[in-house]
């Protein structure tokens, strides 16, 4: 069973400050994908990232996965209230296990 | 493009009784999946769908849960008898054919058994 741990679970900033969460497993991923969720919403997807090492952006959102591709990290530059939500990592098993795992989320308040 | 739409948005129930949700996919979308997300939790696949026949049931309790896509499009959940520990929100995805499966959710349903 492939198992993805994210840290912190929950996250209460000031607006503007930085913020780094994190998505780790043992298990190696053909890629791994951001979502976020807002309450009463279902997840919406921010980024997919594919290639070990690989860094992408997002305006202020930096997602970044590991060489290994067991790990990634969401990184989030002068955080703005509109950015509270429950941010979700998912990764995609390879060879024949085509499934999403989702790890449990870090809940992020961003207050203003 | 209409996402991916669901209904009941809230459902509160008694145990031992059932409910139903239904979903419709977004337009085109040959895979579905249900999803059920327990406060403080990730979303847990509970089974999915290519066009109208089961890819992966293994975590859907099958004593009491059921599911079937019968044309392909819209799907429909159903538990029977429920569980106080069925609360959860449910949640439908669909995505297109695509090699790294990115998925669409709708709002979901948010089901409390008391």
């Amino acid at each position: 069973t492939q198992l993805l741990e994210q840290s912190p679970q929950f996250l209460s900033i000031q607006e503007g400050e930085n913020l780094t969460v994190y998505c780790n497993s043992s298990s190696v991923f053909s890629s791994l994908q951001w979502y976020r969720q807002e309450p009463g919403e279902g997840p919406v997807l921010l980024v997919t990232v594919v290639t070990g090492g690989e860094v992408k952006k997002l305006k202020r959102l930096t997602f970044q996965f590991g060489d290994a591709r067991k790990d990634s990290s969401l990184h989030i530059t002068a955080a703005q209230p509109g950015d509270t939500g429950l941010y979700l990592c998912a990764g995609l098993g390879g060879g024949s296990n085509y499934k999403l795992t989702f790890g449990k989320g870090t809940l992020l308040t961003v207050n203003p | 493009e209409a996402g991916v739409a669901q209904s009941p948005r809230y459902k509160i129930i008694e145990k031992r009784q059932s409910v139903a949700f239904w979903c419709n996919p977004i337009s085109g979308h040959a895979t579905l999946y249900w999803y059920q997300q327990i406060l403080g939790q990730g979303p847990k696949l509970l089974i999915q769908f290519q066009n109208n026949g089961v890819v992966d049931d293994s975590q859907l309790p099958k004593d009491r849960f059921s599911a079937e896509r019968l044309k392909g499009v819209d799907s429909t959940l159903k538990i029977q008898p429920a569980k106080l520990e069925d609360s959860a929100v449910y949640l439908c995805a669909s995505s297109p054919s695509g090699v790294y499966n990115e998925q669409f959710f709708g709002p979901g349903t948010r089901l409390t058994v008391l």
